[in-house]
């Protein structure tokens, strides 16, 4: 049973650059939340997606959106890219009818912003 | 506004001692608490949950938690703790609306030998 992946693992990018994560969902899955964990702090929520729509989201700009697709896998798009979006992104997948709230997290993508 | 507070930015316990980590949260309603667990260069595992009922829950790895209302705090321990068990620790808590989950800045724990 395959866990969360994100994609890519690392990334370099340059201040004002626009950049895609992606991430698949735990098998059977079907929402999917975003978060940004800079160093040394606890990650922060950006939003969460379900049923390919976004139901709620945290104190980030709209430089920041996401997508989800009808396989229920998603991605994380960040326009203008700033040198404090340097981070690593991390994806959790949840099943909402379950309402257990149990979110499966992936090991994440590392974004620096030179 | 909610927050979630984990007071120890870094604890050192020695191999085979008992360990706690603290956290509290700020809460309009008592919300979903969680502890999760992270390794250098990895995702989050979850360790344990609470939603409701019994105060004292327990997870995987030999931790458990306490659920404490009346000083809003829910403490992470371990009777013994292994070298395997340094990691950065951090203490959520989801709001009954199950949506946005809001995350403590984390404890590193050191396990010395």
């Amino acid at each position: 049973d395959a866990g969360v992946t994100q994609s890519p693992t690392h990334l370099i990018k340059t201040r004002g650059q626009q950049v895609t994560l992606r991430c698949s969902p735990k098998s059977g899955h079907d929402t999917v939340s975003w978060y940004q964990q800079a160093l040394g702090q606890g990650p922060q929520f950006i939003f969460q997606y379900y049923e390919e729509e976004e139901r709620q989201r945290g104190n980030f700009p709209d430089r920041f959106s996401g997508h989800q697709f009808p396989n229920y896998s998603s991605e994380l798009n960040v326009n203008a890219l700033l040198l404090g979006d340097s981070a690593l992104y991390l994806c959790a997948s949840s099943l909402k009818i379950l309402r257990s709230y149990e979110q499966y997290f992936g090991p994440g993508t590392r974004l620096t912003v030179t | 506004a909610q927050s979630v507070t984990q007071p120890d930015i870094h604890i050192t316990v020695s191999e085979g001692a008992s360990l706690e980590l603290r956290c509290n949260y700020s809460y309009g309603a008592t919300p979903y608490l969680f502890w999760y667990v992270q390794s250098p260069g990895q995702g989050l595992q979850l360790l344990l949950k609470y939603f409701s009922g019994d105060t004292l829950v327990q997870g995987i790895k030999g931790f458990e938690a306490e659920f404490k209302r009346s000083q809003s705090s829910f403490n992470l321990r371990k009777p013994s703790v292994h070298w395997s068990d340094a990691a950065e620790y951090f203490c959520a808590a989801l709001n009954t609306g199950g949506f946005k989950t809001i995350f403590g800045a984390g404890t590193r724990l050191f396990v010395k030998a």
